[in-house]
């Protein structure tokens, strides 16, 4: 199994909503990635868990909580997100060693969140 | 400074023909890897090649060649073939260093294939 599963494909919330993105992989990475791409724009790096814990936070408002609750899955929990939040949220997976190899990430296809 | 240099927004070319995509980019590391994704209008980004800084030939996937000047600080994309389904958005990436994951990305460029 190659694939990175994300739920939902698309998402509409208010500003006082609470929602969550879901993320699935069954390669046994054990690091997964939450990234923002904005439209015409290239994905940013959000968050990076490794061995199930958080290594990188790029300075995320806490609107955004991440959550790791084992080594396939990675929640992305959303509260009082404001509209410039918009945008496509991608989730990422790869191997966690850093020895060498490529350790390409593999992409979820993203959920699309429009915040009204 | 940008780390990741793509100059090309936007590429036209015809299918069954060869297409070059530009990336150039700037770092300090001695060991860092070089990626190329692709991206559909449907958003989901698709791994195609990758280079390690130590690598000495080529990569090579398929239809998909990395041109990797290190002198230079280039990792320009050869799409030989092109198809019709080769449309999207594509990027260069590159991730720093033994210790890092995180990928930065350059801007893209859009290729559009006409039959």
């Amino acid at each position: 199994d190659t694939e990175v599963t994300q739920t939902p494909k698309h998402l509409v919330m208010g500003m006082t909503n609470k929602k969550s993105l879901k993320c699935e992989q069954h390669m046994g990475h054990r690091a997964m990635y939450w990234y923002k791409q904005k439209a015409k724009k290239p994905p940013e790096l959000m968050f990076v868990y490794s061995y199930e814990k958080l290594s990188i936070n790029e300075s995320v408002p806490s609107r955004f909580s991440p959550e790791c609750p084992n080594s396939s899955l990675l929640n992305l929990h959303l509260h009082a997100l404001q509209p410039e939040d918009s945008a496509l949220y991608l989730c990422a997976s790869s191997q966690a060693g850093l020895a060498g190899g490529g350790n390409e990430q593999f992409f979820g296809p993203g959920t699309r969140l429009t915040v009204l | 400074a940008q780390k990741i240099t793509q100059t090309q927004p936007g590429m036209f070319v015809q299918e069954k023909e060869a297409v070059t995509l530009d990336c150039t980019y700037d770092t300090s590391d001695q060991s860092y890897g070089l990626f190329w994704y692709k991206q559909p209008s449907s958003g989901e980004m698709i791994f195609l090649i990758y280079q390690g800084s130590y690598d000495e030939q080529n990569a090579t996937e398929g239809r998909y060649s990395l041109n990797f000047q290190k002198a230079r600080k280039s990792a320009n994309l050869v799409i030989s073939a092109s198809q019709l389904g080769d449309s999207a958005m594509y990027f260069c990436a590159m991730r720093e260093g033994p210790g890092r994951r995180a990928l930065t990305f350059g801007s893209g460029t859009r290729l559009q294939v006409q039959p």
